[in-house]
């Protein structure tokens, strides 16, 4: 089945800072979505991009699909972003990265 | 904002009990899914559906059972709780049709099973 790897696994930041969250994947894919989950639990998509770029505020995201890579930009980092992002990608099924925990620091 | 919910939000239940999970969405939503996922760690598809009648197994052999009778239901069936089945247990929906399958989820259900 199709391999999913989110880089880097964890990551604590200033709040400001900006990162970059990776999320490769193995075999070519019909779609692939961000996700954050909060520290309490909630799932919240933040984007649907089986390619190209897209912008949500603070938030952009990119994939490159010949290259099997997707990209999560955040900038001006707000404690509010602390918690874990996941990659998922769908074949035949949807499969989830392990997730980048991200800690901002206040 | 999703309209996807879960019930019981809490479950402690001894090992051997029957129990079921509660999902519901009024998005009109055909796909679902449940998951569970361990704190902090990635989630495993245990089993998803394309619409009505429709159910199929994900990765994760949970020993569970799912049903689709309506569209806005999806309840998932432990039939003999075990101590390895403690988890989170994550409901979602989304559209069916290329482009339209963002994935919206419930607030989840903590199961400990003593």
């Amino acid at each position: 089945g199709i391999q999913v790897e989110q880089s880097p696994p964890d990551l604590i930041l200033q709040e400001g800072a900006n990162s970059t969250l990776r999320c490769n994947f193995s075999d070519s894919v019909n779609n692939l979505q961000w996700f954050h989950q909060n520290p309490w639990g909630q799932l919240i998509n933040l984007f649907y991009i089986p390619s190209g770029t897209k912008q949500n505020g603070r938030l952009s995201a990119t994939t490159v699909a010949t290259e099997r890579y997707s990209l999560l930009y955040i900038s001006s980092s707000q404690t509010t972003d602390s918690g874990v992002y996941f990659c998922a990608v769908e074949d035949d099924k949807i499969i989830f990265g392990k997730g980048t925990r991200l800690h901002i620091l206040p | 904002e999703a309209d996807i919910y879960q019930t019981p939000r809490y479950l402690v239940i001894g090992t051997g009990k029957k129990i079921t999970l509660e999902c519901s969405q009024t998005m009109g939503h055909d796909k679902m899914y449940w998951y569970q996922q361990d704190p902090g760690m990635e989630l495993h598809l245990i089993h998803y559906s394309y619409g009505v009648n429709s159910t199929e197994k994900g990765d994760l052999s949970s020993e569970s059972t799912v049903s689709r009778i309506r569209t806005e239901h999806f309840p998932l069936t432990l039939e003999s709780a075990r101590p390895s089945h403690t988890s989170q247990y994550l409901c979602a929906s989304s559209e069916l049709g290329q482009g339209k399958e963002t994935q919206y989820f419930g607030p989840g259900t903590r199961l400990l099973v003593l």
